[in-house]
């Protein structure tokens, strides 16, 4: 069965602190991970992400893919109260022989940035 | 035009409505995706048309009917939901059947009651 796993669920943060985030996957198929961003509604795009080891930068945020170990990380330098939101992994796996693809989310890790 | 615009924002209807929801884009896209997200939960797939036809149906009930009219237009059409299709559902497109970035719409809220 497909699974991908984010840890931590939750985690409260000061503002200026550095988080990281993870996330795990087994999937058959794989093409790329992404990373969104879910305040209240439709998740922003990220990153995506396909080479292993090649990180990936905007801004306070960076993101890396390790495709041996089956796994990414997100990290947020110097955080912000604008951070606060529910950050989602998702894995884009190829079906029907590579004619399409879908879109697998993580069960998502609960920022919370403090002042 | 970088969006997916999904209308309406908000929708409650009745058991025994039936009512659509619709989905646009015009980023060339040729992927379109229906998604139904659940308070506190990540999205979960429901449908995936590739080349404006259905490639995937992730088992959702017949009360949900999608149509894909055009490359640009993606519809869901409901009739007779229950109290616990009450979600956020979400339209996304993607360059590419295969791949690619996936644009996310802001969502239709829906209340069944």
């Amino acid at each position: 069965e497909d699974k991908v796993v984010q840890s931590p669920l939750s985690l409260v943060v000061h503002e200026g602190d550095t988080v990281t985030l993870n996330c795990s996957y087994e999937v058959t198929n794989f093409r790329s991970l992404l990373w969104y961003k879910q305040e209240k509604k439709a998740p922003t795009f990220l990153f995506m992400l396909t080479s292993s080891g090649i990180e990936k930068k905007s801004g306070r945020l960076s993101s890396i893919l390790d495709k041996k170990e089956l796994f990414s990380i997100l990290n947020i330098t110097a955080t912000q109260t604008g951070d606060s939101a529910i950050y989602l992994c998702a894995v884009i796996q190829s079906i029907n022989t590579g004619t399409a693809s879908k879109l697998t989310f993580g069960t998502g890790t609960r920022l919370q940035v403090t002042l | 035009d970088t969006e997916v615009t999904q209308t309406p924002k908000h929708l409650v209807m009745g058991m025994t409505n039936k009512k659509s929801l619709k989905c646009e884009q015009h980023m060339g896209h040729r992927a379109m995706y229906w998604y139904k997200q659940k308070a506190k939960k990540p999205p979960e797939l429901m449908f995936v048309y590739s080349y404006e036809k259905l490639s995937i149906n992730e088992s959702v009930p017949s009360r949900f009917s999608p149509e894909c009219p055009n490359s640009s237009l993606l519809n869901l059409h409901l009739h007779a939901l229950q109290p616990e299709d009450s979600a956020l559902y979400l339209c996304a497109s993607s360059p590419f059947p295969w791949g690619g970035g996936y644009t996310f719409g802001s969502g239709t809220r829906l209340t069944v009651v």
